[in-house]
């Protein structure tokens, strides 16, 4: 079945480092692929996300690109912040009719310091 | 706050009771998910309603479980004969109906389960 490994965390950097959560998927179809991010006390929230292959998705200066060749859908930012600490998931959906149900890696936990 | 609410959002039983968690959707999303979080993973899907219709449940559903989501709107997941390993984060999403290419489910802030 379809499955999604994402880096082992936790993740610790300092404020403004570079960003990297690594994502890879086996799917048999073509997946559409999401990042969403679980904050302390909070549910889980859609970062950004991809439907198709070379797609760049972008929001609150993250950033992912679609990569079919490698089947990969890598996490960056350029300067993190201490407000980017959170869980992050790394999800695909298969692109069917009917239930799109999300399948999901484990979770990068990331904790920045001032 | 993404519109969807979950209630209770802390439930400590004990093992062999009942227990029953309800989801509020975003309203006229006509598709509902629920799924499970261990902790330390990420969510597993249980199952899925488009209107009022259950279409597919996971393997992970045992006989133990059941959903509803009479009218099609707000969604109750039971738990019967709870078990030590039915402790988790009971997540429920709701999602506008797309045109073939999936649209974003927003994600309720989920019941804890505890079963002692």
């Amino acid at each position: 079945g379809d499955s999604v490994t994402q880096m082992e965390g936790p993740v610790t950097l300092s404020e403004e480092a570079f960003l990297t959560i690594n994502c890879t998927y086996t799917a048999t179809g073509y997946p559409s692929l999401f990042w969403y991010v679980q904050y302390p006390g909070e549910g889980l929230q859609l970062l950004l996300k991809a439907t198709k292959a070379d797609d760049k998705g972008s929001n609150k200066g993250f950033e992912a690109t679609y990569r079919k060749e490698t089947t990969s859908f890598h996490l960056e930012k350029g300067s993190v912040q201490v407000s980017d600490s959170a869980v992050y998931f790394c999800a695909l959906s298969d692109r069917v009719q009917g239930a799109q149900k999300l399948v999901f890696g484990q979770g990068t936990r990331l904790t920045i310091n001032p | 706050d993404t519109g969807v609410s979950q209630d209770p959002r802390h439930k400590i039983t004990k093992r062999g009771q009942n227990v029953t968690f309800r989801c509020d959707p975003i309203s006229e999303h006509n598709r509902l998910y629920w799924y499970r979080q261990t902790l330390g993973q990420g969510p597993e899907f249980l199952t899925y309603f488009q209107n009022e219709a259950q279409l597919e449940k996971s393997r992970l559903l045992s006989d133990r479980f059941s959903a509803e989501r009479p009218k099609g709107s707000f969604s109750t997941l039971e738990i019967q004969r709870t078990e030590q390993g039915d402790s988790a984060m009971y997540l429920c999403a709701s999602q506008a109906r797309g045109r073939g290419r999936p649209d974003t489910q927003y994600f309720g802030p989920g019941t804890r389960l505890t079963v002692l």
